[in-house]
């Protein structure tokens, strides 16, 4: 069984710049979620992905977006970087979310990104 | 809105004994879902333990364990038979029923003394 990958393990950037993370989901996982984690920090919900449609978002602003692919893989883009953005964004791969049910959430290694 | 707090940022314990990790929560809902989560130095997180609000029963893990007060929204986990293995960031979660996001505390660096 493949867990969930990430791509490119670190990045560096410019403020202003606009990048783009991306995250393999576990096999058979259909649904994808997007966290930054600051340092020090716990990490933060930035929004899911369920059937290539976002299904829930956290208060990130309109410059953090997202794309599922129909093979559940994923990319988090962000436009107009600020200093901070620097961060670690994790990705996670479960099933659907049912009522009555909390599936697991597998976690990828990261994408640490550094904005000067 | 819900919050996860962690207050202690960095706990140590000898390697062998028992260490117990804090954590309380806030929500006025009843359907939700705690977790535990180990992010060692290799940044992946792993999931330790995890607790149904509905399960009057703590969860259990082998050498982990929970002790979950729904009342006083208190959810601490328990290391038995500490090993350096388990030294790393250990993050409390909630996560709602009804949603999908998890939100975490700010976790607690746990050493492990050999």
């Amino acid at each position: 069984e493949t867990g969930v990958t990430q791509s490119p393990t670190h990045l560096i950037k410019t403020r202003g710049q606009q990048v783009t993370l991306r995250c393999s989901s576990q096999s058979g996982h259909n649904t994808v979620s997007w966290y930054q984690q600051a340092l020090g920090q716990g990490p933060q919900f930035i929004f899911q992905y369920y059937r290539e449609e976002e299904n829930g978002r956290g208060n990130f602003p309109p410059r953090f977006s997202g794309l599922q692919f129909p093979n559940y893989s994923s990319e988090l883009n962000v436009n107009a970087l600020e200093l901070d953005d620097s961060a670690l964004y994790l990705c996670a791969s479960s099933l659907p979310s049912l009522a009555g049910e909390a599936y697991e959430q597998y976690f990828g290694p990261g994408t640490r990104l550094t904005v000067t | 809105a819900q919050t996860v707090t962690q207050s202690q940022p960095e706990m140590s314990v000898q390697e062998a004994e028992t260490v117990t990790l804090s954590c309380t929560y806030d929500t006025s809902e009843s359907d939700y879902y705690l977790f535990w989560y180990k992010q060692p130095p290799s940044r992946q997180m792993i999931l330790v333990i995890r607790q149904e609000a509905y399960k009057q029963q703590n969860a259990t893990e082998n050498r982990f364990s929970v002790n979950f007060q729904k009342a006083a929204k208190s959810f601490s986990l328990k290391i038995s038979d500490s090993q350096l293995g388990d030294a790393a960031m250990y993050f409390c979660a909630y996560r709602s029923g009804a949603k999908h996001k998890i939100i975490f505390g700010k976790g607690t660096r746990l050493h492990i003394l050999p």
